[in-house]
């Protein structure tokens, strides 16, 4: 089964750890996000990466950090800097830089903060 | 800052009704404009895209920049079309970079 996966689907914290969600791609995408989401709230950006070992900053980077040492990985760390880090946690992919290309999207991380 | 919204959490229509759902945005230059869908248990996914001007299952978005909208239409709604839609602008953000901003989405429901 190709396409874009994360892993794990649930993941539980405690306050003051950090912890790593992993997004992988096999459709040789080049560009690369990620996005949280809450609930009644769209997805907003956290990071996005355009080529292997280069990423930006999104909307809401505070408290998260990312790599992209790989082109099909796209590693999202939440710190325990994040304040309030409970939410669905999206990760996508696209072919082109930028954002006008379609955006494949992944089956999502539900992290709790215990 | 740009900025998506869609007034309404949930619609409902019956089978074979129109449908609009409705969305605006603020933004000071040319934006790309998205509509993606979530079906139940399913994956986001994209639905249609303004540059593309086109119709995918039977859904058309007219960008209409004066009243700075792109509402997504359907003449004839099908019980199918039942989903989640977000409406999704791309442009430049604050510091310089890309953008992507989502709108919080509107659950439509379409009855039999």
């Amino acid at each position: 089964d190709g396409g874009i996966t994360q892993s794990p689907k649930y993941l539980f914290r405690k306050e003051g750890q950090n912890v790593t969600l992993s997004c992988e791609q096999n459709l040789n995408h080049d560009a690369m996000y990620w996005y949280r989401q809450d609930p009644g709230q769209g997805l907003r950006l956290i990071y996005y990466s355009q080529i292997v070992n280069d990423f930006q900053k999104g909307d809401i980077a505070e408290g998260y950090s990312v790599s992209r040492e790989k082109k099909e990985s796209f590693p999202l760390t939440v710190t325990s800097a994040q304040k309030n880090p409970t939410a669905f946690y999206l990760c996508a992919s696209s072919y082109y830089l930028g954002f006008t290309d379609t955006q494949y999207f992944g089956p999502g991380t539900r992290l709790t903060v215990l | 800052a740009q900025r998506v919204t869609q007034p309404e959490k949930l619609l409902s229509v019956f089978k074979g009704a129109p449908v609009e759902l409705k969305c605006n945005y603020s933004y000071s230059g040319s934006p790309e404009l998205f509509w993606y869908v979530q079906y139940s248990r399913q994956r986001l996914q994209l639905l249609l895209r303004h540059i593309s001007r086109e119709s995918i299952k039977g859904f058309t978005a007219d960008l209409n920049k004066g009243e700075t909208s792109f509402h997504l239409k359907k003449p004839f709604a099908q019980e199918e079309d039942s989903a989640m839609y977000y409406c999704a602008l791309s442009g430049h953000g604050d510091n310089y970079g890309q953008n992507f901003v989502f709108g919080p989405g509107t659950r439509l429901s379409v009855l039999p």
